[in-house]
């Protein structure tokens, strides 16, 4: 079956720290691959995605590269902001005659970026 | 930007009675929605895929009598949970499928449901 398995948080980093988010994933078929970033009170939003090997995504100063042969799409940043607390969702996509364009969700990774 | 919006944002109801849930696309019609359920640290697990104007399809383990979906116009779908039970307790969000934006799905601001 598809499942993301994601780093348990929480992370908690100071402002301009290095980010990694680690995801992985198995998957039937070939995948698109996502991350999704929820901050308080708010619905979830697409922060970037990739649909196929080799791809990056990018937004924000954050990037996951779509490694097929890792089944992996880290995710990164360089420098971290107070702004970007909140928790972050690794999740794929596989297409099919049942659930058309249903998302697997990984169990998120709260973030907190302190001063 | 599509927005979706959830209604209410939060219930809390009695054992044995039945709550609506409302899921709108605000500034896009969606064929296709989705109804998710999160539990307390883990993640967002897909209950039901709702098509416009024909049944929706539920998951494995998801019991259909109990979770009654109708997604009665291209931009409105709800969730009827009947008789609830405590253990129907958690948060449930919805997204909207854009044809428009190459399928992207849009999330509503889910909705906290408390059964005592």
């Amino acid at each position: 079956g598809n499942s993301v398995t994601q780093m348990e948080g929480p992370v908690t980093l100071s402002e301009e720290a290095f980010l990694t988010i680690n995801c992985t994933y198995t998957a039937t078929g070939y995948p698109s691959l996502f991350w999704y970033v929820q901050y308080p009170g708010e619905g979830l939003q697409l922060l970037l995605k990739a649909t196929k090997a080799d791809d990056k995504g990018s937004n924000k100063g954050f990037e996951a590269t779509y490694r097929k042969e890792t089944t992996s799409f880290h995710l990164e940043k360089g420098s971290v902001q107070v702004s970007d607390s909140a928790v972050y969702f690794c999740a794929l996509r596989v297409s099919n005659s049942n659930s058309g364009y249903a998302l697997n969700f990984g169990k998120g990774t709260s973030l907190l970026v302190t001063p | 930007g599509a927005v979706v919006s959830q209604h209410p944002s939060w219930v809390i109801c009695k054992s044995g009675t039945s709550v609506k849930i409302e899921c709108r696309s605000l500034d896009f019609q969606a064929t296709t929605m989705f109804w998710y359920r999160q539990f307390p640290k883990q993640s967002l697990m897909l209950m039901a895929t709702s098509n416009e104007g024909s049944k929706a399809t539920y998951e494995q383990g998801v019991e259909k009598d109990k979770f009654l979906i109708n997604h009665a116009s291209l931009t409105l779908s709800t969730l009827t949970v009947t008789s609830a039970h405590p253990e129907d307790s958690s948060f449930y969000i919805c997204s909207a499928k854009d044809r428009g934006r190459f399928n992207e799905q849009f999330f509503g601001p889910g909705t906290r449901l408390t059964v005592l």
